[in-house]
């Protein structure tokens, strides 16, 4: 199994610029989740979808679009993208939302807007 | 609303115990966790607590828990600089999906 991936791995942008974040997992996960990573903040959630079907604002969604394509694939976009959006972006998942929910989390995309 | 809050770093000598400390603001926290980061790669659980529950052991690590002053602690013993890395708290608030709040994470260094 290859757990939880995420495409691209670095990238760079312009202000302005749009792109879409990939993630998928092999784990037969319902619950998938994307977040932020910046110095001094830990992790901020941005978005998440608690099933296939469904998804919900986090704490920070502003200036951010998710789809639930389907149970494995979970992508959030930035439709123009702003140099405080500079971050490290994880995604993760989760059997279920009950119980102890241990996320799985995949290795990150170091996004740069210049 | 929720918060989690950690210090920034901790510095220790190898073989000596590491405890690092979080507070967290939601009585209704149903479990609390301690999630690993090494450089470069996402977090992975290194243990968790349920919140009736004081103490947990697993081998090198020890989570303590006081529910009257909100306090979560992870003691790791015989400190290998292996450990070296970031250390996040999080709490699963109830009612609310599955969501995590994270705290902002401790940079454990380990000197040999």
């Amino acid at each position: 199994n290859a757990g939880v991936t995420q495409t691209p791995k670095f990238q760079v942008l312009k202000t302005g610029q749009s792109m879409t974040l990939q993630c998928a997992q092999d784990m037969n996960h319902n619950s998938m989740y994307w977040y932020r990573q910046d110095p001094g903040m830990g992790l901020r959630l941005i978005y998440y979808s608690a099933s296939e079907g469904t998804t919900d604002k986090g704490e920070v969604p502003n200036g951010y679009n998710v789809s639930r394509l389907n149970k494995r694939e979970f992508s959030l976009r930035l439709e123009s993208a702003a140099p405080s959006q500079t971050s490290v972006y994880f995604c993760a998942s989760s059997v279920l939302a009950g119980g102890v929910n241990e996320q799985f989390f995949g290795p990150g995309t170091r996004l740069t807007v210049l | 609303g929720e918060d989690v809050e950690q210090s920034l770093f901790l510095s220790v000598r190898e073989g000596d115990s590491s405890v690092i400390n979080c507070t967290y603001t939601d009585s209704s926290s149903t479990y609390l966790y301690w999630y690993k980061q090494e450089p470069g790669a996402g977090l992975q659980l290194l243990t968790y607590i349920f919140s009736n529950m004081d103490m947990k052991q697993d081998q090198r690590l020890t989570v303590l828990l006081n529910k009257k002053d909100k306090h979560l602690s992870l003691r790791i013993a015989d400190t290998q600089t292996g450990d070296s890395a970031i250390y996040f708290c999080a709490e699963k608030v109830y009612n609310q999906g599955g969501k995590l709040i994270f705290g902002q994470g401790t940079e454990l260094s380990v000197k040999p």
